[in-house]
């Protein structure tokens, strides 16, 4: 299976500040139809995930313009252009390219 | 507005079985991709399940395959995975979710599933 590896685990951040997170794939997932099946969510405690990118790059309806992903074949990147009190939470990278889907491993943000 | 709403979790020994659902409103589930993700207990997300719009391709983690079926009724709007031989490892929050690779993913609030004597 395709493992998913996050960077850093913990992410400490100052308000008004950008983040970047980091998630490689131990493999391409790069698809038979050209599309890269990279998606990002985003978990608050007690909540429910939330994705936030879908193919790399593409912000789902409603998300903050803040929010941007990027990348391609095996390294992929979230970057928040200015983190806001709501950010905090753990943010996963999801491939669905290949069977079996995979998780990364999670990276907890919180305010410094 | 799109809701998913997960019902059937609780309590069940090892080795026991148990049915869990998530009905579907504002969207019609043929059209839809759906899945099943579960969250342990302080853990992170694992991807379990999968079905395809029309319910006639599924695939499964090897964590769960043979013992996990997913199933979807269209007619009725409601995606239901089947569990036996349940582990206590199976222990966790079983989310369902549409078109995890696409556009509109929408998520349920979660069921949580404990396996326990």
């Amino acid at each position: 299976e395709v493992v998913m590896t996050q960077s850093p685990l913990t992410l400490p951040v100052t308000l008004g500040q950008p983040a970047s997170i980091s998630c490689r794939s131990s493999q391409s997932l790069v698809f038979r139809d050209g599309d890269t099946y990279l998606n990002w969510f985003h978990q608050r405690p007690g909540q429910s995930p939330r994705r936030l990118i879908y193919k790399v790059s593409n912000r789902d309806s409603g998300v903050p313009d803040r929010f941007s992903g990027s990348g391609s074949g095996t390294d992929f990147t979230l970057k928040i252009s200015r983190v806001e009190a709501e950010d905090v939470g753990v943010y996963y990278c999801m491939q669905a390219t290949h069977w079996p889907h995979t998780f990364g491993q999670g990276t907890k943000v919180e305010i410094k | 507005e799109v809701q998913l709403l997960d019902s059937g979790g609780g309590l069940v020994q090892p080795g026991g079985s148990l049915s869990i659902s998530c009905v579907v409103s504002g969207l019609t589930l043929s059209n839809y991709e759906m899945s099943w993700v579960r969250q342990a207990p302080g853990q992170g997300l694992e991807w379990l399940s999968t079905v395809s719009g029309p319910g006639t391709h599924t695939f499964y983690a090897d964590s769960v395959r043979g013992r996990f079926t997913i199933s979807k009724d269209n007619s009725r709007n409601t995606l239901h995975l089947r569990m036996n031989s349940l582990r206590p490892e199976d222990t966790a929050t079983y989310y369902c979710a549409t078109n995890l690779p696409y556009r509109e993913n929408f998520w349920g609030q979660g069921s949580l599933v404990t396996v326990s004597s």
